[in-house]
């Protein structure tokens, strides 16, 4: 079983839609959690952190839920720029690994007009 | 500020040669990561430098792999001699802090004849 699972996708959804990610992770001593965002034949680049209580920036939003061991990325009013691949991350807690980021898959999201 | 960098973008070698790849962390950045995505696989973690010490290199796939990180500056990864399945994207991460945000750069895309 994969560390981190995501859909692969692909997404493809019209301008303006609202689009949800999910992703799981299955290690319970997995403390940060994190998307990325990748374009195509880039460097993957932090969206965003994602705490417990539930974090928004802009028309993206991020939960957790730790009990579940399950994150999710909602995106709204989409945008052509948005397309892209989005990855799952997380951290363990504390040991020498603590700076070992581990990376789902990755979902395929395209908007199109 | 500068980015992190890596060197070459490219590299094309036969199966049995040695390659290096360099990667110039962010300036004042004491944590350095190397990350590979090998083909249709999620990015998955080599190992971590704090300064020029090893933090953990659990991730390193054998021993025809070697990094350095002398003078705790830019580090360099060799592959000798490469095999056809080390063939991927090499990304290198820097960060200021164990805790905060990794940086990634462009990658080196390396193909294996």
């Amino acid at each position: 079983r994969k560390e981190v699972e995501q859909d692969p996708g692909p997404f493809n959804v019209p301008e303006g839609a609202t689009v949800a990610f999910n992703c799981t992770y299955s290690n319970s001593a997995s403390q940060s959690f994190f998307w990325y965002r990748q374009d195509c034949r880039k460097e993957p680049k932090l969206l965003m952190s994602v705490y417990s209580s539930g974090n928004e920036d802009g028309r993206f939003t991020a939960q957790l839920n730790r009990a579940s061991q399950y994150i999710s990325l909602l995106i709204r009013d989409s945008k052509l720029s948005d397309s892209a691949t989005y990855l799952c991350v997380v951290r363990i807690a504390g040991g020498t690994s603590y700076g070992k980021l581990t990376f789902g898959q990755g979902t395929i999201l395209t908007v199109h007009p | 500020e500068a980015g992190v960098t890596q060197f070459p973008s490219h590299s094309v070698i036969e199966k049995g040669q040695t390659v290096t790849l360099r990667c110039d962390p962010i300036s004042g950045h004491d944590n350095l990561y190397w990350y590979r995505r090998v083909m249709g696989k999620e990015i998955k973690f080599l190992l971590h430098f704090v300064k020029e010490s090893k933090q953990d290199e659990s991730g390193m796939p054998n021993n025809r792999f070697l990094a350095e990180r002398t003078g705790g500056t830019y580090s360099t990864l060799k592959v000798q001699p490469a095999e056809l399945e080390d063939s991927g994207v090499y990304f290198c991460a820097s960060s200021q802090g164990i805790n905060q945000p990794q940086h990634f750069g462009d990658g080196t895309r390396l193909s294996i004849l």
